[in-house]
């Protein structure tokens, strides 16, 4: 069974780096039939994609992040990360990692994590 | 980016009852639409893929239609546990992009 986890600091201040990592478990991050994507959900809004990277490390953003997102994949490790400049408060959301699946030309996300709350405030 | 709205945003319903939740995409998607079903504290979780593939382990009950800029979720008989909310999610083309939610509550 597929397994992702979300770790990192739940309180980060204005203008710091948010930094989250996504542990994997039952599948290896190397596969090549998946991506590894990030998505946040500010309160009360709808679902934001942020980006996603294959194990090559083709890593594809949202515009609208791109310039102040970064993310990476450790293959020895199995886990992803992600990383947002610049914070304000805009950027407090649940964050969550999944994974991203092509199949037969669809795709989709197919597992999610719990998700976790990022606060963004001095 | 291709924008998605869902109706309606809520709506109350009783065990039983047939469902349908429309999503409307700002452009063609053809059938690269999927639906996701959120309980509060959970991460969503995937019900239909593809516009009507239905996900491995998803109840019959569930079922996705549509092509084009007019999809949709219908739920044929609705169950306690399915009072959630859902969403739509578009895979036409990059930036992915989510409806806003559709919130079922107990009528």
């Amino acid at each position: 069974q597929v397994q992702l986890q979300e770790s990192g600091p739940g309180l980060v201040k204005p203008s710091e780096t948010l930094s989250l990592t996504c542990t994997v478990s039952g599948v290896s991050v190397s596969s090549g039939s998946y991506s590894w994507s990030w998505i946040r959900q500010p309160p009360g809004k709808a679902m934001e994609w942020i980006g996603d990277m294959s194990y090559i490390g083709r890593g594809n953003y949202n515009p609208s992040l791109k310039s102040r997102v970064t993310l990476s994949i450790e293959t020895s490790k199995n886990l992803f990360s992600l990383k947002v400049t610049s914070v304000t408060a805009a950027d407090t959301a649940v964050y969550y990692c999944a994974r991203w699946r092509q199949l037969q030309g669809l795709y989709y996300f197919a597992s999610w994590g719990q998700g976790t709350l990022v606060t963004v405030s001095s | 980016d291709i924008q998605m709205t869902q109706s309606p945003s809520s709506l109350s319903a009783s065990v039983g009852d047939r469902v349908t939740i429309t999503c409307r995409a700002s452009q063609s998607i053809s059938t690269y639409l999927n639906w996701y079903q959120q309980t509060p504290g959970k991460p969503p979780k995937l019900l239909i893929y593809g516009a009507s593939s239905l996900q491995s382990g998803v109840p019959s009950r569930f079922s996705g239609s549509g092509s084009g800029t007019h999809l949709t979720l219908t739920i044929s008989s609705l169950q306690p546990e399915d009072f959630a909310t859902y969403y739509c999610q578009q895979s036409f083309s990059a930036p992915w992009t989510f409806g806003q939610g559709t919130k079922v509550e107990i009528k």
